[in-house]
């Protein structure tokens, strides 16, 4: 089973400031990785498929970058609406495996 | 739209078994693969079963292989996934979700709201 280790677990910004997640794969995964943000309350919502390629209708401000075993979601500006749980996930192997989650909190 | 729409959740007792069902709408069911997600309470995301979108091909996380049977019904438009032998440990938040593509086991782009299983005596 592939282990994805997001790090950091929490992240304190201010809106307007740059976020930088992390996600690293126990083995190299190509880059068949995605990232997806997850609001209290709500299900899942797909931000970055494939290590790079947003989904439809994802902000340009969200942005996706690695291959290999080492990935990076980056939020060039925090707007309010995106404190939030982000998860990466592969879909290199089965069974498919998520991340545990960074948690993106207002400071 | 495209929407999913999760139904079948409830309060089971151990041993006890369950169906969920997803209703699909708006996109051309037969062409995608789809997929079963959970999330335990305060926990994170766990995939749990994919099934390709003809429906001869199924995958499941080893937590719940034999007791856990994925199917779909093109020609109604619905995912569905019967639980047997549930254990405390299956209570979650389900989730049905639309595979991005017709690749089977490929990420997910839209998602239900989920229902809720509780296994508690």
């Amino acid at each position: 089973e592939i282990v994805l280790t997001q790090s950091p677990a929490t992240l304190s910004l201010s809106p307007g400031e740059r976020a930088t997640l992390s996600c690293r794969a126990s083995q190299s995964i190509s880059s068949l990785l995605a990232w997806y943000q997850q609001k209290p309350g709500q299900a899942p919502r797909l931000l970055i498929y494939d290590a790079s390629n947003r989904a439809t209708g994802i902000p340009a401000r969200f942005s996706g970058s690695g291959s290999g075993t080492d990935f990076t979601l980056t939020v060039s500006s925090l707007e309010p609406e995106d404190f939030a749980v982000y998860y990466c996930q592969q879909r290199s192997n089965w069974p498919r495996t998520f991340g545990q989650g960074t948690k993106v909190e207002i400071k | 739209e495209v929407q999913l729409l999760e139904s079948g959740g409830g309060l089971v007792q151990p041993g006890g078994s369950l169906r969920l069902s997803c209703a699909a709408s708006g996109f051309t069911f037969s062409g995608y693969s789809m997929n079963w997600v959970r999330q335990a309470p305060g926990k994170g995301l766990e995939w749990v079963s994919t099934i390709s979108a003809g429906g001869g091909y199924t995958y499941y996380v080893d937590s719940v292989k034999g007791r856990f049977t994925i199917s779909r019904d093109n020609s109604n438009n619905t995912l569905y996934v019967q639980m047997d032998s549930l254990r405390a440990e299956d209570t979650a938040v389900y989730y049905c979700a639309k595979g991005i593509s017709g690749t089977t086991g490929s990420f997910m782009d839209v998602w239900g709201q989920g229902t809720t299983v509780t296994v508690s005596s």
